[in-house]
């Protein structure tokens, strides 16, 4: 099975809500994270990263919870708005080697 | 800054056809990547280059080829295009275990 197990392949929130992106990770001895978001035709890009001896980092309307003890990692978006639509990505990295599973698709309803 | 920057953008390749994907990055980083990406199934890594002058496979690797020509540039080769190859594609790099920066990707169709 995939090392990256995201647990809602598909969520969808209404605008202004607030959203709660899972994600379970497998290797114990990961110590950095890093949160992606897809838009449609385009590539990746970074949102966001965490690094194993924090359990919370904030951004702009962005926050990354990290528990190391069931392994989890939650990305929560406030206020969420249509350009949050999107993919959402948080590899797994052994050897220095991303592995992606297949995101969770953020759909944002006016 | 262009960051990563992928050529062709589209491409239709014949079953048997072969053709390069190219791709060059700005930022001076030691690893570059390539991942095909298909519905329902996520970014499978087909290659990669850790460093210049090294390349190793990755998830996805029969039927490609790659070359890693400095350390700016990183393509990959069909060398017989095959219908199970049409994804689109995409090129990364990175140092070391910082996070990756991807072009826009390459949408390949092999009739």
């Amino acid at each position: 099975g995939e090392s990256v197990g995201l647990h809602l392949p598909t969520l969808s929130v209404q605008e202004g809500d607030n959203s709660i992106i899972n994600c379970a990770y497998s290797n114990s001895a990961s110590d950095y994270f890093i949160w992606y978001k897809q838009e449609s035709g385009k590539g990746p890009q970074f949102i966001i990263d965490i690094r194993s001896n924090m359990d919370k980092r904030q951004g702009q309307r962005v926050t990354v919870l990290l528990n190391k003890t069931v392994k989890h990692l939650s990305l929560q978006i406030a206020a969420t708005q249509p350009g949050d639509s999107a993919v959402y990505f948080c590899p797994e990295r052994g050897s220095y080697i991303p592995t992606f599973g297949r995101g969770t698709s953020l759909i944002v309803h006016p | 800054n262009a960051g990563v920057t992928q050529t062709p953008k589209f491409q239709v390749l014949k079953t048997g056809q072969s053709m390069t994907l190219q791709c060059a990055q700005d930022m001076n980083h030691n690893s570059m990547y390539w991942y095909r990406q298909d519905p329902g199934m996520g970014l499978r890594l087909i290659y990669y280059s850790a460093s210049e002058g090294t390349t190793d496979k990755g998830e996805v690797p029969n039927g490609y080829n790659v070359s890693r020509l400095n350390k700016r540039e990183f393509s990959l080769r069909l060398e017989s295009a095959a219908p199970s190859q049409t994804s689109v594609y995409f090129c990364a790099s990175s140092e070391r275990d910082r996070e990756l920066f991807f072009g826009e990707g390459s949408r390949l169709t092999v009739l």
